[in-house]
């Protein structure tokens, strides 16, 4: 079974401090997505990035960058600069497979509190 | 593209009741539908995906007596909560798979918060 893990449950910084949000997975497939959401007080999800499994490349866009090891099944999440609207929930995600009955699975979560 | 429609946003309603949350798919057609529940400071829990024309699959734990899925189209998917009690109030949230490379994979509503009272 697909198992996600973001053993931080709160972190909080001071604005422009960079922050590393972790996640760790399990998962038999060979085949799987990953992705990381924000969910800010009002509730709604928001996506920030997807990655399959076959490809290790990290990605950088704007602040944000991510760091996918398969050798340690993380996929870990920066925040360079932070800004108190970077405050949230974040979520890591798995899904197994593809197709579309595919189900996502949440890790539980890490509250980010950026103060000024 | 891509975007599901959740109503209602929040609804509060008294105990016994059943209330019923809605989800479209504006400009796809969705297969299948994912309904989760978020209880504050919780992770999103799946409780059943959603087939359009067949019954839903419900996650270990889930009454499907209680959360009646409906699916009765590829772009509607209805939650019914029956008999809510105070417990039952929680974030629900609709998702659906999308295929298309160029988007995310799964696209979600906006979420119903529901208060039991």
């Amino acid at each position: 079974a697909q198992k996600v893990t973001q053993a931080q449950t709160e972190i909080s910084v001071v604005e422009k401090e960079d922050v590393t949000l972790d996640c760790v997975y399990e998962t038999r497939d060979t085949t799987y997505y990953l992705f990381w959401y924000k969910q800010p007080p009002s509730g709604e999800l928001v996506f920030l990035i997807r990655r399959n499994s076959f490809d290790e490349q990290n990605e950088i866009s704007g602040r944000y960058s991510w760091n996918f090891q398969k050798s340690t099944s993380s996929f870990n999440f920066t925040i360079t600069a932070s800004q108190v609207v970077d405050s949230a929930v974040y979520f890591c995600a798995l899904s197994e497979r593809t197709g579309t009955a595919s189900k996502l699975t949440f890790g539980t979560g890490t509250r980010l509190q950026v103060t000024l | 593209g891509a975007v599901v429609s959740q109503h209602p946003s929040w609804v509060i309603c008294k105990s016994g009741t059943s209330v019923k949350i809605e989800c479209r798919s504006l400009d796809f057609q969705a297969t299948t539908m994912f309904w989760y529940r978020q209880f504050p400071k919780q992770s999103l829990m799946l409780m059943a995906t959603s087939n359009e024309g067949s019954k839903a699959t419900y996650e270990q734990g889930v009454e499907k007596d209680k959360f009646l899925i409906n699916h009765a189209s590829l772009t509607l998917s209805t939650l019914t909560v029956t008999s809510a009690h105070p417990e039952d109030s929680s974030f629900y949230i609709c998702s659906a798979r999308v295929l298309e490379q160029a988007l995310p994979g799964y696209t979600f509503g906006s979420g119903t918060r529901l208060t039991v009272v």
